[in-house]
């Protein structure tokens, strides 16, 4: 079973500012098969970057991902106040598929 | 534009089984190449995949649940449907329905979610 790990726990940022959120892999991993999503309180998970870098359908151009092998990236280039969520990153690329334990970006 | 909704009580006794249906409208469960899935979240944790099955009736699950497991499909009624068995607290948790646009692909449709508690 591939354990992912996001970093950091919390980020405590300003709109307008640069989110920087992080998803390292117990295993390398084919970056064909790394999600990211976002979750708001009492709402399910949106897929937002799939493939590790291809925005999903109707995904703002701020949400960008990168990545490879064992470290994946997912940047959000200027917080706008809808996005502060809890941000989640997902293998699918074997059974069982897995997620991290998410990153909170909070308001500063 | 594809619909999926969770239904089934919300409160199981521990040691019985926990049964959800998940409806799909707005599209063809036997759309080829299309995974139909459940995901739990436990209360202020985070994402469990629990499986996925194909319209097919061809299963994947995940090992830390499959001794208690059953995930069917019914296509002449565009649903499927998830079965926990011997269920404990733990088991507490929303769990949504979900679809994959593929075998190996992220999940791009989620239901509401439906909160199920495990209590006596």
């Amino acid at each position: 079973e591939i354990v992912l790990t996001q970093s950091p726990g919390t980020l405590s940022l300003s709109p307008g500012e640069r989110a920087t959120l992080s998803c390292r892999a117990s295993q390398i991993i084919s970056s064909s098969y790394l999600a990211w999503y976002q979750q708001k309180p009492g709402q399910a998970p949106r897929l937002l970057i799939y493939g590790a870098s291809s925005r999903a359908t109707g995904i703002p151009d701020r949400f960008s991902g990168s990545g490879s092998g064992t470290d994946f990236t997912l940047t959000i280039s200027r917080l706008e106040p809808e996005d502060f969520a809890v941000y989640y990153c997902q293998h699918y690329g074997s059974s069982p598929q897995t997620f991290g334990q998410g990153t909170k970006v909070e308001i500063k | 534009q594809l619909h999926l909704q969770e239904s089934g009580p919300g409160l199981v006794k521990p040691s019985e089984t926990l049964s959800l249906t998940c409806i799909v409208s707005g599209g063809s469960i036997s759309s080829s190449s299309y995974y139909w899935g459940w995901i739990r979240q436990p209360p202020g944790k985070g994402l469990e995949w629990i499986g996925n099955i194909y319209y097919s009736g061809s299963t994947n699950y995940n090992p830390s649940l499959k001794s208690r497991l059953t995930i069917s499909v019914d296509t002449s009624k565009s649903q499927f449907s998830l079965n926990l068995s011997s269920v404990i607290a733990a088991d507490t948790a929303v769990y949504y329905c979900a679809k994959a646009g593929g075998f190996r692909r992220a999940t791009d449709y989620w239901g509401q979610g439906i909160l199920v508690t495990v209590s006596s």
